[in-house]
């Protein structure tokens, strides 16, 4: 299974772009990389995830190395209400069509007005 | 995105009594569900897997009978602590998940057990 290595923590200014990085140098060809952020006593939120090429969406973009082994997720405006721990995890294929998403410790991200 | 609803939100139960989580995925069926506990200021635990009409697969650690898993259809799975103590109170998170659209996560529920 691929383990990932984030940052436990950074700041980012209010209005911002907000770059987390993560790490994951042993990753698998058919693995992709997903991220999530989990807000004080909540469910974690599925941001975006990817396989190779880099992907955007409204809430986010993830820019993922040709080596694949390391990426980034870009919050472009952040806002306040964007503090929270964010995780990046690398999908484990258990058999089939089934996985499991195993948490690291993920990267604190505190957006400062 | 995807809607998971996860019930109840919070329960305080005395130490010996069941509890009982439910997990429903309100708008899509979910092939799998995953069962998490985390603990304050501490990342989130896989404790188990579980596929529709198939046994739940724990994590080592994990005591099956303590913790036991139902996921009966594509939309409900549950979570029954039995016997709960103390040291079990926590945050109980589900995730249902398919391999198209990937996972989505529940509320969570806090449990106290007094």
């Amino acid at each position: 299974d691929a383990k990932t290595t984030q940052p436990p923590s950074m700041d980012c200014a209010e209005g911002r772009a907000a770059n987390l990085p993560c790490n994951h140098s042993t990753i698998s060809g058919n693995e992709y990389v997903y991220w999530y952020r989990q807000i004080h006593s909540q469910g974690p939120q599925y941001i975006i995830h990817g396989l190779k090429n880099n992907e955007t969406n409204e809430m986010a973009s993830l820019i993922i190395t040709e080596d694949r082994k390391s990426s980034t997720l870009i919050l472009p405006h952040a806002t306040l209400r964007d503090t929270a721990v964010y995780y990046c995890i690398v999908r484990i294929n258990s058999g089939g069509s089934n996985y499991k998403l195993t948490f690291g410790k993920g990267t604190l991200l505190t957006v400062n007005p | 995105g995807a809607v998971v609803s996860q019930h109840p939100s919070w329960v305080i139960c005395k130490s010996g009594t069941s509890v009982k989580i439910e997990c429903r995925s309100l708008d899509f069926q979910a092939t799998t569900m995953f069962w998490y506990r985390q603990f304050p200021k501490q990342s989130l635990m896989l404790m188990a897997t579980s596929n529709e009409g198939s046994k739940a697969t724990y994590e080592q650690g994990v005591e099956k009978d303590k913790f036991l898993i139902n996921h009966a259809s594509l939309t409900l799975s549950t979570l029954t602590v039995t016997s709960a103590h103390p040291e079990d109170s926590s945050f109980y998170i589900c995730s249902a998940s398919t391999a198209v659209i990937g996972a989505f996560f529940g509320q969570g529920t806090r449990l106290t057990v007094v």
